[in-house]
């Protein structure tokens, strides 16, 4: 398995443009997460879905962030408009909520954000 | 809610020292616990985990033991490489949402292991 794919690996974007984060997660698995990683707040956890399903976007920063997953291979993470202080790395992680690899996350490498 | 507690780094050892990394956690339940690792530039990994108290995790030479009576998941490894330079995270299940494969993440712990 490809594992989870995140695209693009690098954004340089210009404060107020749109942004969309892509994640793409391990086949199979039923649930999504969305975190923010900086050095001043750590790992954050954004939203998550289960069976494509949003399950809790309270960490969601504010009106400005928005997450679909239309179906069960693809989720989107948009900012609009864009803000400095959103420069931070994205992470998209995937699970499976059944089985022997029950609750283990599997993490992609993570889209690097830069808002200039 | 349930928590988790890592000890603050950074963590600056020589190559081939012990290593422990703390963790304690808050949980009313019987959560699984895990270690994750960073290594620079990419996302995070699963390391090890236990799933019931008593059970040890390990792998790549690391362990840690799922300690109920005190609420713990220490990492430990007995002879550091400079390779294992990393950012480690320990984390628990959310008991409450299990089904969704939540995880609740400690602070992350830095370490630099030097030649």
């Amino acid at each position: 398995d490809a594992g989870v794919i995140q695209s693009p690996r690098h954004e340089v974007t210009e404060m107020g443009q749109e942004v969309t984060l892509r994640c793409k997660p391990i086949s199979g698995h039923n649930s999504l997460f969305w975190y923010r990683q900086t050095m001043m707040r750590g790992l954050e956890l954004l939203i998550y879905f289960n069976n494509n399903v949003p399950i809790d976007d309270s960490g969601m920063p504010e009106d400005r962030f928005s997450a679909k997953m239309p179906n069960a291979s693809f989720s989107t993470l948009k900012i609009q408009p864009s803000e400095p202080r959103d420069s931070a790395v994205y992470f998209c992680a995937s699970s499976l909520a059944w089985g022997q690899d029950k609750e283990t996350q599997y993490f992609g490498p993570g889209t690097r954000l830069l808002v200039l | 809610g349930n928590s988790v507690t890592q000890m603050e780094g950074p963590v600056t050892l020589s190559e081939e020292a012990f290593l422990t990394i703390n963790c304690t956690y808050t949980a009313t339940g019987y959560p699984s616990l895990f270690w994750y690792v960073q290594y620079p530039g990419e996302g995070l990994q699963l390391l090890l985990k236990a799933t019931k108290a008593d059970d040890k995790g390990s792998n790549k030479g690391f362990e840690a033991t799922y300690r109920k009576e005190t609420t713990s998941f220490h990492l430990e490894k007995g002879s550091v490489q400079v390779s294992d330079s990393a950012v480690y995270f320990c984390a628990l299940s959310d008991e409450w949402e299990s089904n969704t494969g939540k995880l609740i993440f400690g602070q992350g712990t830095t370490l630099q292991v030097k030649p």
